[in-house]
């Protein structure tokens, strides 16, 4: 089975500080993603990765950035964070091609931002 | 915009009820398909999903969708619902021009009641 893993479960920070978000996947998935996850909005694509040191902005990338430094890992870096950064972020994976499938998610940080 | 529609935010259903979801899109050209779960507590799994071939596609757990290009629908079914089927259900599509990217709907709550 394919296995995402994000190292945090539930973090709360505050205003300014920096905050990093780990994500690891143990099935040699070129793709990787973060999302992050609100009530009423859904999944908010944040920045994406097809490849080592290759990333691409989502639909949101505004306050954040990312890091792949190798294939199995994605990180997302809040580099202030801010009150509406207060959420649930998701971590994800897939094999590269257009038909390749499914999008694997781990388990969600839960990031809460005082 | 180009988007992915869920009608129903919250639904209420009772053991043995019939249950249909609908998701609606906008984006041209071919598209994948799915539909995700998100269990109380738990990450987001794949329900079922949609590359080609027979439009009515049967998933995990009993549910079922179709897709009718015509209407750009992919609507989630399941005859008998379960006190266990209590969960969000998620609609995603993945145009296939876009490569990798993944589009989600807002969301439906479904509560089953005993």
């Amino acid at each position: 089975d394919v296995k995402v893993t994000q190292s945090s479960r539930y973090l709360v920070k505050r205003t300014g500080e920096k905050v990093f978000l780990e994500c690891v996947q143990d099935m040699d998935h070129e793709n990787m993603f973060w999302y992050r996850q609100d009530p009423g909005l859904g999944l908010r694509l944040i920045y994406f990765s097809y490849d080592v040191k290759m990333k691409e902005k989502g639909d949101i990338p505004e306050g954040y950035s990312v890091s792949r430094e190798k294939k199995e890992r994605f990180s997302l870096i809040l580099e202030s964070a801010s009150t509406n950064q207060t959420s649930m972020y998701l971590c994800a994976s897939s094999l590269h091609g257009a038909s390749t499938g499914e999008l694997f998610f781990g388990e969600g940080s839960r990031l809460t931002v005082l | 915009a180009q988007s992915v529609s869920q009608h129903n935010h919250h639904v209420i259903l009772s053991e043995a009820a019939s249950l249909e979801l609908g998701c609606n899109y906008s984006y041209g050209g071919t598209v994948n398909l799915f539909w995700y779960v998100q269990y109380p507590g738990q990450h987001l799994q794949l329900l079922l999903k949609y590359f080609s071939g027979d439009p009515l596609v049967k998933g995990i757990k009993g549910f079922e969708a179709e897709f009718i290009k015509s209407k750009f629908s992919f609507n989630l079914r399941k005859p008998s619902v379960q006190w266990s089927d209590t969960a969000e259900y998620f609609c995603a599509v993945n145009p296939t021009r876009t490569g990798n990217q993944f589009y989600f709907g807002t969301g439906t709550s479904l509560t089953v009641i005993p």
